[in-house]
């Protein structure tokens, strides 16, 4: 079956760290651009952070920039979110989502997302 | 940065057509893709490239953009397309994906 699935999220304490996984499974990993994409409580999509097939282009958003770092692990079928210095406006349902094709810039593949809560 | 504004609700009654729009300064030098997102789910992309539709995507599902605004369209809405929809653009400039805030689309 064709999937992604995201983990590693939890509750955090202002100005922790957390590490976010996604397994990717039923397709050629390695071959996709991926991105991560969050959703605050009750809010809209927000983009974070994407990363070519090769790992070796990537680019943030302005709010995650210095403190957020995605990597991928193309032998794991694996993509990451390194997250530092969280703030409160960083708790949100995250989701790594694949590229529909390359340079496409759309996302045709979805997680069911993980909940990142920071909160002293 | 590059924005994308949607309004943040549409209504629209069973069988008739709905129509959502997305602006952004000269939208239509960009490509748009749209995504629906029902309540605790994940979003499913329902429109790529301005007009295609991805396989399993339903024909009554279209887009459209031009000028500054970017338009999903859909014919003989069901109450089960009644969720938020999200515009979204790559912006070439800046290396970022932009989304639109969101529109509630309600059937009723």
């Amino acid at each position: 079956e064709v999937q992604l699935e995201e983990s590693g999220g939890g509750l955090v304490q202002p100005g922790g760290s957390l590490r976010l996984s996604c397994a990717a499974s039923g397709f050629p990993f390695s071959s996709y651009e991926m991105t991560w994409v969050r959703q605050g409580p009750g809010k809209g999509l927000e983009w974070i952070s994407y990363i070519s097939s090769g790992g070796d282009a990537t680019y943030y958003a302005d709010s995650v920039k210095g403190r957020f770092t995605i990597s991928r692990d193309n032998a794991e079928k694996s993509l990451y979110l390194q997250m530092h210095s969280l703030r409160a406006e960083d708790t949100a349902v995250y989701y790594c989502a694949r590229d529909f094709h390359a340079g496409a810039m759309y996302f045709d593949l979805w997680g069911r997302g993980t909940l990142v809560t920071v909160s002293s | 940065s590059y924005e994308l504004t949607q309004p943040p609700s549409v209504s629209v009654s069973p069988g008739q057509t709905a129509s959502i729009t997305c602006s952004g300064d000269k939208l239509g030098s960009k490509f748009a893709s749209w995504y629906h997102q029902r309540p605790g789910q994940s979003p499913v992309l329902v429109i790529y490239q301005d007009n295609r539709r991805p396989s399993g995507i339903p024909e009554r599902f279209s887009g459209s953009n031009s000028g500054n605004t970017a338009t999903l369209t859909i014919r003989g809405t069901q109450t089960l397309d009644e969720a938020d929809y999200y515009c979204q653009a790559w912006d070439s400039d800046t290396a970022h994906v932009v989304f639109g805030g969101g529109t509630k689309l309600t059937v009723l």
